[in-house]
């Protein structure tokens, strides 16, 4: 699976858009993006994934460059509940591996009044 | 539908002994995955089993074991306790036919004194 690099920290007002970003350089043709994040003692949390086109659901948007070297995950509108551990993962579907997650560090987001 | 379910929530035990920890997966689905949780290596991959086998194993000596049963309900074990045991211990689950989204349960909460 590509390696991914994310930045260690960020923040975000309430009520603003939360933009975290996601570097995934050697990502390959047929690898997806999977975003989940992990609230304080909880497990973590699908979000949201893609291969190359831009994907929304309930929860965030997920906007992925043309070249597929980088995405951004967008909260349209923050709230404290969204403060939380965000992680980026690169994952090669249908292979044997499907079901293995490798975590990096992540985004810890932290969302202010 | 009910969540995936991790039993006990909270274990303390003693170097030396051993556990078992036990997950139920989301109704219907067959694929179960173990991860460890630890502030200084973060989130890592024990293994994943689907339909009672084995598919995947991390990095991690034997004294972590695991197995899955016919109603896709999974446990895992861990022999001979250290104090680097401590740890978060989460269980995820997938459907294992084409959903590759994987849905974790709140975590056991392992302490090893």
């Amino acid at each position: 699976d590509a390696k991914t690099t994310q930045p260690p920290s960020m923040d975000c007002a309430e009520g603003r858009a939360a933009n975290l970003p996601c570097n995934h350089s050697t990502i390959s043709g047929n690898e997806y993006v999977y975003w989940y994040r992990q609230i304080h003692s909880q497990g973590p949390q699908y979000i949201i994934h893609g291969l190359k086109n831009n994907e929304t659901n309930e929860m965030a948007s997920l906007i992925i460059t043309e070249d597929r070297k980088s995405s951004t995950l967008i909260l349209p509108h923050a709230t404290l509940r969204d403060t939380a551990v965000y992680y980026c993962i690169v994952r090669l579907l249908g292979s044997s591996n499907t079901g293995k997650l490798i975590f990096g560090q992540g985004t810890t987001l932290q969302v202010k009044p | 539908k009910a969540g995936v379910t991790q039993t006990p929530r909270y274990l303390i035990k003693t170097r030396g002994q051993q556990v078992t920890l036990s997950c139920s997966p989301i109704s219907g689905h067959r694929s179960v995955s173990w991860y460890q949780q630890t502030p200084g290596q973060g989130l890592q991959f024990l293994f994943e089993y689907f339909s009672e086998t084995q598919r995947n194993k991390g990095n991690f000596p034997g004294r972590f074991s695991g197995r899955q049963f016919s109603n896709s309900r999974s446990e895992m074990n861990v022999s001979t306790l250290e104090l680097g045991d401590s740890a978060l211990y989460l269980c995820a689950s997938r459907s294992g036919t084409g959903g590759y989204e994987q849905y974790f349960g709140p975590g056991t909460r392992l302490t090893v004194t």
